[in-house]
């Protein structure tokens, strides 16, 4: 069964920091994984993807992820924090073509 | 605008009082979903649904019905809601399925709150 793990349910960075949010996942089929983000008092929107090819994957507002099969994870990544990156970010396994499964969430701070 | 819209945005009722939270899309999506997140727990599906007249439990029906009569509109009904009930809810589409090619897009959200 698909599950996925997200260490850590906050995590604080100094704006121009590097943003690190980790994510592991359990697949019995290659996975196709997701990085969503919810900004205060929205819904998620889709930050980006991984299906087939590429294992580095690049999505909006200078993110990008990495596929490691071998380390079953799908860590988020960012080089420099800016204040508007604050929010609550979900990674997400693909189940069945009907269903996600999403992880718990990881709510970034970014310090002045 | 491409939107999902849900409605209310915030919801305090009573134990047992029947309710209903509205969700209209205007992308012509086939698949809508009902999701409730609470903290710690991320976002679990309730129920979805394929198409028209098609709809399937997710992994946290109980205490919840849906029905799609029209593409467009999926309604949550909670016919007795209980204080477990409360938390935040989310609708969302997509074009067909969770595929690879059919991001979800999400609505802003309800919160409802049980006394």
């Amino acid at each position: 069964a698909q599950s996925v793990t997200q260490l850590g349910s906050h995590v604080s960075v100094s704006e121009g920091a590097l943003v690190l949010l980790r994510c592991n996942y359990s697949s019995s089929v290659p996975p196709y994984l997701f990085w969503y983000v919810q900004y205060p008092n929205q819904g998620l929107q889709l930050l980006l993807k991984y299906t087939t090819g590429a294992t580095l994957v690049k999505g909006i507002n200078g993110f990008e992820a990495e596929f490691k099969k071998s380390e079953t994870s799908f860590h988020l990544t960012k080089p420099s924090a800016h204040m508007s990156d604050a929010a609550e970010y979900f990674c997400a396994v693909k189940h069945s073509s009907y269903k996600l499964i999403f992880g718990s969430g990881t709510r970034l701070l970014v310090r002045p | 605008e491409a939107q999902v819209t849900q409605n209310p945005r915030y919801l305090i009722t009573v134990t047992g009082k029947k309710l209903t939270v509205t969700c209209s899309q205007n992308m012509n999506h086939e698949y809508m979903s009902w999701y409730r997140q609470d903290p710690g727990l991320g976002l679990r599906q309730i129920y979805y649904s394929m198409n028209v007249e098609v709809t399937d439990k997710g992994d946290v029906p109980e205490g919840y019905k849906v029905s799609r009569k029209e593409k467009r509109n999926f309604p949550l009904i909670l016919e007795s809601p209980s204080p477990n009930q409360t938390s935040l809810y989310f609708c969302a589409s997509s074009l067909s399925g969770q595929g690879m090619n059919s991001p979800l897009h999400f609505g802003n959200g309800t919160r409802l709150t049980v006394t």
